[in-house]
Order: structure tokens, then sequence, then C-alpha cells
């Protein structure tokens, strides 16, 4: 009920190219869905949230969709860049779960 | 500088050792946490506390023990740990228990 399930483990994309992370929840209370970007040797930063109000958010080249019916929200990277290689991880709360359930990860090679 | 500093960032220590890591924040938040962060598994909350008292312990064994002497500060004591205690430590913190969370970059604790 708890799990965040986030696919695929790892990604290669071309630089220029869009990236893609998804994940899939079960808990029907999650209403806070944000999204960290994790750098060699650092600690993950917050990179962008949405709550199920919206479908989409979009900061800058990140863009966040959310499809409350299918219990999916993913990450699409636009225009990726070698800069961009990082490990990505999804995370929900809500309800109960006042603290955030994290996904294994995403690990995202841009190639120059 | 991310706002909460972690030290030590690499630690190496036998089974046998007891050391402690130290977490400091200095963002004026409320609520600091312990993770551990595996390779290819999600984050794992360890502990919580909230305005210097613990609020959650997720089945951590009690071969850790955290200390939390004011809001800026965290503490995470090891004893008597085991080679598959060996990961990524991370400390974060948050305004409020919840949202959003605040990481350091780590320690890198290795366990022989």
């Amino acid at each position: 009920q708890q799990q965040v399930k986030q696919s695929p483990q790892s990604l290669i994309v071309q630089k220029g190219g869009i990236s893609i992370i998804n994940c899939a929840y079960e808990n029907t209370a999650f209403d806070y869905f944000p999204w960290y970007q994790q750098f060699p040797g650092k600690g993950p930063a917050l990179l962008i949230a949405i709550r199920p109000d919206v479908s989409e958010k979009k900061e800058g080249r990140f863009t966040i969709s959310f499809n409350k019916s299918a219990k999916q929200f993913s990450l699409h990277i636009m225009d990726s860049q070698p800069g961009d290689s990082a490990t990505y991880f999804c995370a929900a709360s809500g309800g109960s779960a006042r603290q955030l359930t994290f996904g294994s990860g995403t690990q995202l090679t841009v190639l120059p | 500088e991310t706002g909460v500093t972690q030290t030590p960032r690499h630690l190496v220590m036998g089974m046998t050792n007891k050391k402690s890591l130290k977490c400091e924040q200095h963002l004026g938040h409320n609520a600091m946490y312990w993770y551990k962060q595996s390779a290819k598994k999600p984050l794992e909350l360890m502990f919580v506390y909230n305005f210097k008292e613990q609020t959650e312990n997720n089945s951590v064994p009690s071969r850790f023990s955290p200390e939390c002497p004011n809001s800026s500060h965290l503490f995470l004591h090891l004893h008597t740990l085991q080679p598959e205690d060996s990961a990524l430590y991370l400390c974060a913190s948050s305004q409020e228990r919840g949202l959003p969370l605040h990481f350091g970059n780590g320690t890198r604790l290795t366990v022989t």
C-alpha cells in the first residue's frame, strides 16, 4: 500500500532527446508527489513537485505529468543535456503517511 | 552548500568499533531525519525528530542510536555494526514534519 514503483532502473538518452521516468503508487491518500535529483557524492535535491489538483506541472525543461485515475506520475526532461546525468527518485506522501515513500531510483545518462 | 552539513563524509569502521555520525542544519527547520541509502533500493527512513522529540523509529536495529540535542543538530551513534550496514547515511531536515526535505551530502559508511 505504501510502495512507489519506479521505472526504468537505468536510462541512456542522447543529448537533445527526451528522458521519461515513470512511477506508480497504490495509496490513494497520497497527495504530494516530488521528484529528487541526486548527483554522485551529493545528497538528493528537490527538483519539482506536484499535487493531484493539476495534471501537469512544468519548470523549465522538467515536466511532471500526473494521472490520478491510473495512479501514475512521470518526469519528462526535454532537450536532455549531459549535465542532467544523475539519479532521479520519485516519491509520494499524504494521508496517514506523513513521511515520503521513495521509489528505487533511475540512473540517467545523457550522452554528448 | 545545501544548508545541511554532515560529517564525516567517509567512515570505515570495524564491527566492534563505536562511532558517531553528525548532522547540522542551518535552515531553521524543526524536523530532522536519518535515511539509509543502499544501491538500487529506495531511500529507507530510519528516524524522525520533530522539535527534538523522536516521532518515528522504523524498526531500526538497536545498534543504531539517534540523538537530537536541539533542533539544529542530529547524531547517529553506531556500535557493533554488521557489513550489511555499509551504505550512504543521509541526514535531512524540513520546516515541519513532512515536506519538503533538504538533504545533506551523506556519510559513506563501510563496515569491515
